[in-house]
């Protein structure tokens, strides 16, 4: 079993829709959580950084993270064609230290 | 432009080749890590250094020899690598503050590397 898991789309949506994105995680130790955002031939790029349980609101972006379900999430609102990325899920547990990355989620937002 | 610069970005080299990878973060961090990211595979964390020290060796092969003179730069050596070794190579970096106090990792722009 992986450590986590990720849905690798791709996934396929309208402009303006609510876009979900997840993750699952099997080791009950990491405390913290980040959403990444890779472009094509890019390095991937910091998007949410989140500690233990709650939701994390910047701008289109929210971030929720369920510790005892051991459950992710990244919610896009209002998604645009810029959104169109690869979204990678990844967690530690020591902030950026030693991060375990999911596979991402291709994302492609339509006009 | 990020706070972490890799070069080359793209690279071509034989099996025989040595070659070297090079990251230096503008940040102020103390941490700096190489990740291998191959196609449909998640990033893997190779090395680790923590105030220019080795803390981290992810069960890398010796033909990928890291090497950190100062907190600032980040080289990864290559040599007598396999075409399986062909991927995106990425550097990060992070503040350690200590044990569970570390910020996030940012990451530079990858060095795409393929071995024929």
């Amino acid at each position: 079993q992986k450590e986590v898991e990720q849905d690798p789309g791709p996934l396929s949506v309208p402009e303006g829709a609510i876009v979900s994105l997840n993750c699952t995680y099997s080791n009950s130790a990491f405390q913290y959580f980040m959403w990444y955002r890779q472009y094509s031939r890019k390095g991937p790029e910091l998007l949410m950084y989140t500690y233990s349980s709650g939701n994390k609101e910047d701008g289109r972006f929210t971030a929720q993270v369920d510790k005892s379900s051991k459950y992710i999430s990244l919610f896009i609102r209002d998604s645009q064609p810029s959104d169109s990325a690869t979204y990678l899920c990844a967690m530690s547990t020591g902030g950026g230290n030693k991060l375990t990355f999911g596979t991402g989620t291709q994302l492609k937002v339509e006009l | 432009e990020t706070g972490v610069t890799q070069t080359p970005r793209h690279l071509v080299m034989g099996m025989t080749n040595k070659k070297s990878l090079k990251c230096e973060q503008h940040l102020g961090h103390n941490a700096m890590y190489w990740y291998k990211q191959s196609a449909k595979k998640p990033l893997e964390l190779m090395f680790v250094y923590n105030f220019k020290e080795q803390t981290e060796n992810n069960s890398v092969p010796s033909r990928f020899s890291p090497e950190c003179p100062n907190s600032s730069h980040l080289f990864l050596h290559l040599h007598t690598l396999q075409p399986e070794d062909s991927a995106l190579y990425l550097c990060a970096s992070s503040q350690d503050r200590g044990p569970g106090q570390e910020t996030e990792a940012f990451f530079g722009q990858g060095t795409r590397l393929t071995v024929v």
